[in-house]
């Protein structure tokens, strides 16, 4: 089974601490992204890779950063937390499928981040 | 733009009933649909999914029928439990390089 793993269920930071959130995936994706899950807003990409040391903006990338050193893991970083970062951040993974219909997502349990 | 349009609920049923999700999407092209689930403190897991026009993704008694002609990808079960109390997000992707366009999600809840 493909798994995706996320460093922590639950985090608790404070205002203006950088904060890393680390995904790992052990089937060779080449295709990583990152969400956030708001109540009433849905899910939203906030940045994703196709392969390593690439990345893309997502729809909402503001306050936040990433980085993919290796094709299987890939790291969210809010450089200054805010309290408005306060959310379930979920990290997903799929093969590319180039030329062919397109797969879905694996999706990691989530990390519920608080910021006060 | 693309967009996935879906009933949001909440939608509460009673053990044993029938349940539907309406999904309706406006995408160019030929994209492929999917039905993702969300239990209670976890994250997205894949439920079924369609690829082309009038295929049938089907998982865990749930259904669903990719209808270019209405596009829509309604969510059926034919008697559903307790356990399928969840979030319910239907989405689209177009080619492995687009991004997946998700519908805001349904939750349901299974009383006994």
């Amino acid at each position: 089974d493909v798994k995706v793993t996320q460093s922590s269920r639950y985090l608790v930071k404070r205002t203006g601490e950088k904060v890393f959130l680390e995904c790992v995936q052990d089937m060779d994706h080449e295709n990583m992204f990152w969400y956030r899950q708001d109540p009433g807003l849905g899910l939203r990409l906030i940045y994703f890779s196709y392969d390593v040391k690439m990345k893309e903006k997502g729809d909402i990338p503001e306050g936040y950063s990433v980085s993919r050193e290796k094709k299987e893991r890939f790291s969210l970083i809010l450089e200054s937390a805010s309290t408005n970062q306060t959310s379930m951040y979920l990290c997903a993974s799929s093969w590319d499928t180039s030329g062919r219909a397109p797969n879905e997502q694996f999706f990691g349990p989530g990390t519920r981040l608080t910021v006060l | 733009g693309d967009s996935v349009t879906q009933m949001e609920g909440p939608v509460t049923l009673s053990e044993e009933a029938f349940l539907t999700i309406n999904c309706t999407y406006t995408a160019t092209g030929y994209p492929s649909l999917f039905w993702y689930v969300q239990y209670p403190g976890e994250g997205l897991q894949l439920l079924l999914k369609a690829t082309k026009a009038d295929d049938k993704g089907s998982n865990k008694g749930f259904e669903a029928t990719y209808r270019k002609e209405t596009t829509s990808f309604h969510l059926e079960k034919g008697s559903v439990q307790v356990s399928d109390s969840a979030v319910y997000f239907c989405a689209l992707k177009k080619t492995s390089y687009d991004k997946v366009i998700f519908g805001p999600g349904t939750s349901l809840s299974v009383i006994p």
